[in-house]
């Protein structure tokens, strides 16, 4: 069935450090990709979307490129601030019905 | 900014008993949502609800789920008798067109089920 797999945490970087956060998919059918972020005692907040292979979503020096290949939407940051710790979600969507397809939630501690 | 709230954040019950979580979701929002997080354990998603119906369950949403929007600005989840495998995060969403469209999501209502 449909579904993700994101790499499983917890994550701890120091400040200025490289993120990468891996996510996987199983899809029947050509999915839209996103990552969600949840701050402490926040809701999920859209971070960034692909809809199609080869797209490239970026938000806050965040970037996730969409590969059909791999069936991959690795999330990325060059330099991650104290102020990006959170659980980031990676999820699916099909255009064939209601549902999203979360992972299990990565949590990213960033020190100072 | 407008944002989907949920009561209570924390409601804990009994087995057996009836709850009732809350959401009010952003007003222009026509799509609504629920999905639920146990410990550990994916994001799954519940039911979504549109023009004050069911528009797609998951296999999780049985006879003891229901959901309902008793007014223009609130919407709930009602579970009939709880058992302790539905202790988890509750976490309640809305968007404006369709689901392929951005969710917006609330902040949630953690259940415990003693």
């Amino acid at each position: 069935g449909d579904s993700v797999t994101q790499m499983e945490g917890p994550v701890t970087l120091s400040e200025e450090a490289f993120l990468t956060i891996n996510c996987t998919y199983t899809a029947t059918g050509y999915p839209s990709l996103f990552w969600y972020v949840q701050y402490p005692g926040e809701g999920l907040q859209l971070l960034l979307k692909a809809t199609k292979a080869d797209d490239k979503g970026s938000n806050k020096g965040f970037e996730a490129t969409y590969r059909k290949e791999t069936t991959s939407f690795h999330l990325e940051k060059g330099s991650v601030q104290v102020s990006d710790s959170a659980v980031y979600f990676c999820a699916l969507h099909l255009n064939t019905g209601n549902q999203f397809y979360f992972g299990t939630g990565t949590s990213l501690t960033v020190i100072p | 900014e407008p944002e989907v709230t949920q009561t209570p954040s924390h409601q804990v019950t009994q087995m057996g008993q009836e709850v009732i979580l809350r959401c009010v979701p952003i007003s222009n929002h026509l799509y609504f949502y629920w999905y639920r997080q146990i410990l550990g354990q994916k994001v799954e998603f519940l039911v979504s609800f549109y023009n004050n119906e069911i528009s797609e369950k998951s296999e999780i949403f049985d006879d003891q789920f229901s959901v309902e929007r008793p007014d223009g600005s609130n919407f709930t989840l009602k579970i009939r008798s709880t058992k302790l495998e539905d202790s988890a995060m509750y976490f309640c969403a809305s968007s404006v067109r369709g689901p392929y469209n951005e969710q917006f999501f609330g902040p949630g209502t953690r259940l415990t089920v003693l």
